[in-house]
């Protein structure tokens, strides 16, 4: 089974800054998904981002790019002029292109926004 | 568009009582889930459905059993909750290889 890391169980930020969350995944395949899910207080999952593993060009969705990096197995978040209303829980998750049934979710990164 | 709807949203069990989470999806969707989300863990597959009749373990099997329905409706099932069982519960559904999970909103699941 594929694994994620997220290597930052917490993380602050100020408001209207910027912050990187960081996620690496260990796959021996070539296609895959990658994805990031923000989990607000109201405990409900919402897709912020996602990157084909065979697309270089890095995804961006507003405030909210990723930095790809398919060599290193790195998918950075990066919330750019951060609001109060990005403070979640932050999942990063993995999926197969061939075998693409199952998902595989890292542990989450906390994210705090100060006022 | 009520895309993946869960219920019940919180559920109190005592010890050796039975229950069934129900989830039920209208995106036409083939693939279904059921995931518990502990602190710290994130989120663990429990089970899943590739399709209509079919059901796979995941990576906590031990305590539930699912049942696929019909496209639509994947049910979980606690038999005999033990307290090792209180998380949080979500049912995903997912079309396509390159479509993301869909979620429901979550059952908060208490076994005193």
């Amino acid at each position: 089974a594929q694994t994620v890391t997220q290597s930052q169980p917490e993380m602050s930020v100020q408001e209207a800054e910027t912050v990187t969350l960081s996620c690496t995944y260990d796959t021996s395949e070539s296609d895959y998904y990658l994805f990031w899910y923000k989990q607000p207080p109201s405990r409900q999952m919402i897709l912020v981002i996602r990157q084909e593993a065979y697309k270089q060009q890095n995804a961006t969705e507003n405030r909210f790019s990723v930095n790809f990096q398919k060599a290193a197995k790195s998918f950075s978040l990066k919330i750019s002029d951060s609001q109060l209303g990005d403070a979640a829980m932050y999942f990063c998750a993995y999926r197969s292109a061939n075998t693409g049934n199952q998902f595989y979710f890292g542990t989450g990164t906390s994210l705090t926004v100060i006022p | 568009n009520a895309g993946v709807t869960q219920t019940p949203k919180f559920q109190v069990l005592k010890t050796g009582q039975s229950m069934t989470l129900q989830c039920a999806q209208d995106m036409n969707h083939n693939s279904m889930y059921w995931y518990r989300q502990d602190p710290g863990m994130g989120l663990r597959l429990i089970y899943y459905s590739a399709s209509e009749g079919t059901t796979d373990k995941g990576e906590v099997p031990n305590g539930y059993n699912v049942s696929r329905l019909n496209k639509r409706e994947f049910s979980l099932r606690l038999e005999s909750a033990a307290p090792s069982q209180t998380s949080v519960y979500f049912c995903a559904s997912s079309g396509t290889l390159n479509s993301p999970l869909h979620f429901g909103n979550g059952t908060r699941l208490t076994v005193t």
